[in-house]
Parts: C-alpha cells; sequence; structure tokens
C-alpha cells in the first residue's frame, strides 16, 4: 500500500488564485482529516470526514475554504481565492474509525501563495 | 477547556545529552495520550502511547495525572533523533486525536 497520497507535492501560486489539493486516503480507512502546518500555529486540524461526511469544520478558517469528500478515496480541500498568509504545508491523514489512536498521514502539499 | 500545551517551541540539545520534551494537558477524565514525531522529509507517525508503556528508539513517556503531564525522555540524545514532536491527547478512545503545537529537537553534534 502506498500509503496516503496528496497532490500536488508543491504549489506556487498567485493570490487571488483558486487552489485544489487532493488527497487519497488509504483503502478501507473511513476517517479522513485536513490539517494545515505553520511554523507559527504548529498543526491544526481544519476538517475531518466519516464515512465521507464532514463531521467537524470547525478549525476551517474562513469561507474561502472549502473541503470535499465526494467518495471513500478521494477528498479535496479547495481555497478560493488564495491569500499569502494561507502559505503553509497542508496534510491529510486517514484512519479506520474517528477514535482510532493511529492516523496515517500523507506527505503533505507545501503551498506558497505569492 | 480541552488544552494541550508544549512549552518550548525549539529544544536544542548535545548528543549524548539527556533530554526531555514536555506536554501538559488539561482534559477532565483520563485521557489516553500520544506523541508523534515527524522527521525531515518524512511523515508525520506515530511514535508511542502511553497506555503500552513502551520504549521506542529509546524514548518513554510517562503519564502524570497529578501534574497532568505526558514528558518524552530519552537518556541520550541522538543525532537522528532531529525532528518536530507532537504530543497528542484524546479525551477518550472513541474520540479524535487533538496535537499540541509542536516541539523541534535539535540534536548537536
Amino acid at each position: 500500500d502506498a500509503g496516503v497520497i496528496q497532490s500536488p507535492r508543491h504549489e506556487v501560486t498567485e493570490m487571488g488564485q483558486e487552489v485544489t489539493l487532493r488527497c487519497k486516503p488509504i483503502s478501507g480507512h473511513n476517517s479522513l482529516f485536513w490539517y494545515r502546518q505553520t511554523m507559527m500555529r504548529g498543526l491544526e486540524l481544519l476538517i475531518y470526514f466519516n464515512n465521507n461526511v464532514p463531521i467537524d469544520d470547525s478549525g476551517m478558517p474562513e469561507d474561502r475554504f472549502s473541503a470535499k469528500m465526494p467518495n471513500a478515496s478521494f477528498s479535496t480541500l479547495k481555497i478560493q481565492p488564495s491569500e499569502p498568509r494561507d502559505s503553509a504545508v497542508y496534510f491529510c491523514a486517514s484512519t479506520i474509525g474517528t477514535g482510532s489512536e493511529t492516523q496515517y498521514f500523507g506527505p503533505g502539499t507545501r503551498l506558497l501563495v505569492l | 477547556a480541552q488544552r494541550v500545551t508544549q512549552p518550548e517551541k525549539l529544544l536544542s540539545v548535545f548528543k549524548g545529552a539527556p533530554v526531555e520534551l514536555k506536554c501538559n494537558y488539561s482534559y477532565s477524565g483520563s485521557p489516553e495520550l500520544f506523541w508523534y514525531v515527524q522527521y525531515s522529509r518524512q511523515r508525520l507517525q506515530l511514535l508511542l502511547r502511553h497506555i503500552s508503556r513502551e520504549s521506542i528508539k529509546g524514548f518513554t513517556a510517562d503519564l502524570n495525572k497529578g501534574e497532568t503531564s505526558f514528558h518524552l525522555k530519552k537518556p541520550f540524545a541522538q543525532e537522528e533523533d532531529s525532528a518536530m514532536y507532537y504530543c497528542a491527547p484524546r479525551k477518550t478512545s472513541y474520540d479524535k486525536v487533538i496535537f499540541g503545537p509542536g516541539t523541534s529537537l535539535s540534536v548537536i553534534p
């Protein structure tokens, strides 16, 4: 198993542009998490899904951020319009059940908004 | 409110010296605690869990309910221990894990 797959690995864009980050969880995992990592704020949970349904999106910073999970094997995190302060590493993680202690993380997408 | 704190953003120690990464939590009941680690250019991964009382890569962590702490310790730091460490509690075994702010450990050769 390749583990959690994220694409792209790196993204450089200009302020105001739409950014879409993609995640493929491990097959059989039914919970998926999106995190943002910055030096200042550490690792922040943005949103998580269970069985493709968003359970808690209280960590989504503002309306410019949206996430979807159309099926069990794919999720997207979209930022529209992007701003320089969105520059961070975005991680996707998956696990079996919300309460599983072991979250399996993807390699992350390093986003730079100029 | 449920909180987890890691007071040191950055910690530098010399190779061979003891290392302690601090973690304090404020959770009611009997939370479960974990340490996650992210080595350079690697994925964030589970390092150890307090339930199993295990020692992984020489690291141990004792849950101190009186002090509400779960400090990560290693008697002799190695260069390969340089990484980002996250303390991660969860309220019960049915809840999701919450990550602390993280401590970046740098082991100086």
